[in-house]
């Protein structure tokens, strides 16, 4: 089965970083994704780790620690248009299949 | 390009109705999803086919939900007969490959209300 973990909501200021953590439990694991879902529309993809490390993005960065079963995503010079859901997604190792966590609703205020 | 396409976009049915939900994944992708999204159980999915072929369904939630794929380029997603908490966003969503990570690419959703 699957434990996927992210807190429900985070507040942050215009231009300020914030820190979006997921801890997950996956057997067979293989990769981890991070989607964006605006209010009333699609997931979008974000980024993907198979890696343990940093992977950048232009402001956005993801994390993996495969050991420990711990992602994270990096938010940097916020802007208004990141108010969103943030989900994070492990895959299993036997082909593509995904299950999303609860998802991370961002507030960026001015 | 035209990515994954959904229709309807909206739906609102009396329940004991059949409803049918279709989708037309990108060109080439070879992986098609069917997910449901609920505030109470956030993004589910329902189930996966690769190469046309249904490859896990296990998170379809009972009989009275049936997915099928006739060709690469079409898929259907039928409830009969429907009933008020079958009342969600649907989404189908589309992939390259199979064996190694690819992202997904989401449709824009159905919007189905049960009454």
């Amino acid at each position: 089965g699957q434990n996927i973990d992210q807190p429900t909501e985070m507040t942050a200021t215009e231009g300020a970083i914030v820190q979006i953590n997921c801890t997950y439990q996956t057997s067979g694991f293989n990769g981890l994704f991070w989607y964006q879902q605006h209010a009333g529309e699609a997931p979008t993809f974000l980024s993907y780790n198979v890696l343990d490390g940093l992977e950048e993005k232009g402001r956005f960065s993801s994390f993996l620690s495969r050991s420990k079963g711990y992602s994270y995503l990096l938010l940097k010079e916020l802007q208004m248009k990141d108010s969103a859901s943030y989900l994070c997604a492990p895959s299993k190792a036997a082909g593509n299949k995904l299950t999303f966590g609860g998802g991370t609703r961002v507030l960026v205020k001015p | 390009d035209a990515g994954v396409i959904q229709s309807p976009r909206h739906e609102v049915t009396e329940m004991g109705q059949e409803v049918t939900l279709r989708c037309k994944p990108i060109s080439g992708h070879n992986s098609l999803f069917w997910y449901r999204q609920t505030m109470m159980r956030g993004l589910e999915l329902l189930i996966y086919f690769n190469n046309n072929v249904p490859i896990d369904d296990s998170g379809m939630p009972e009989d009275r939900f049936s997915a099928k794929m006739p060709n690469a380029s079409f898929s259907t997603l039928k409830i009969q007969p429907s009933e008020p908490r079958d009342s969600a966003v649907y989404f189908c969503a589309s992939s390259l490959g199979r064996g190694r990570d690819q992202p997904q690419h989401f449709g824009d959703g159905t919007r189905l209300s049960i009454l």
